[in-house]
């Protein structure tokens, strides 16, 4: 079964900064999707950015970033400039894309991420 | 472009009842999954529907319930509540479902008593 890893409980960074969030994961397939989501306390879970394992760019969304390691099964998320709006809960998740499970993502325990100003 | 619109956002029970929590996804969007969240367990997939049929299932007992209608809105029921079924119960949507991105409505959040 596959498993998601967020190793850091909670991170903070100053604004304006650059932080990383670690993930990691665990799995025998090839073919997947990995996501970032922000969950704001409003609690709607909002997609920060996808990943395709058989894409070996990484993803960029505007000052968000990925550093997806396929090997190493590491999928870390990059904010650049960080602002107060960026304060959050922000989960790794994972999507099979064989058939049967596509519809199921597995996430992590999720990260709680402050912005100081 | 209207969201993912969930109803109620609070609900309040006691053990032993049951409830109904309903998800209208985004126009268009065919395919429809529920997710429970707690804070010892995290996120959790409970099932997803396509065209009215149910296509995938997580590790939740029967008393988890889901079914969808032909408009694509979808239902999930918990019968014979219990004070560990307490969780803000997220429904996310998508065109097909394969590998795309998930659009996520804001949740109910459900108190068993």
């Amino acid at each position: 079964a596959q498993t998601v890893t967020q190793s850091q409980p909670e991170m903070s960074v100053q604004e304006a900064e650059t932080v990383t969030l670690s993930c990691t994961y665990d799995t025998s397939e090839s073919d997947y999707y990995l996501f970032w989501y922000k969950q704001p306390p409003s609690r709607q879970m909002i997609l920060v950015i996808r990943q395709e394992a058989y894409k070996q760019q990484n993803a960029t969304e505007n000052r968000f970033s990925v550093n997806f390691q396929k090997a190493a099964k590491s999928f870390s998320l990059k904010i650049s400039d960080s602002q107060l709006g960026d304060a959050a809960m922000y989960f790794c998740a994972y999507r099979t894309n064989y058939g049967g499970s596509q519809g199921n993502l597995i996430f992590g325990k999720g990260t709680k991420l402050s912005v100081k100003p | 472009k209207a969201g993912v619109t969930q109803t109620p956002r609070y609900l309040i029970k006691t053990r032993g009842q049951q409830v109904t929590l309903s998800c209208s996804p985004i126009s268009g969007h065919r395919s429809v999954s529920w997710y429970q969240q707690t804070p010892g367990q995290g996120l959790q997939f409970l099932f997803e529907y396509f065209s009215e049929t149910q296509r995938n299932k997580g590790n939740f007992p029967g008393r988890f319930s889901g079914r969808q209608f032909s408009n694509s809105r979808s239902e999930m029921n918990v019968s014979t509540l219990e004070l560990g079924d307490s969780a803000l119960y997220l429904c996310a949507s998508s065109r097909q479902g394969f590998g795309e991105k998930l659009f996520f409505g804001s949740g109910t959040q459900l108190s068993v008593l």
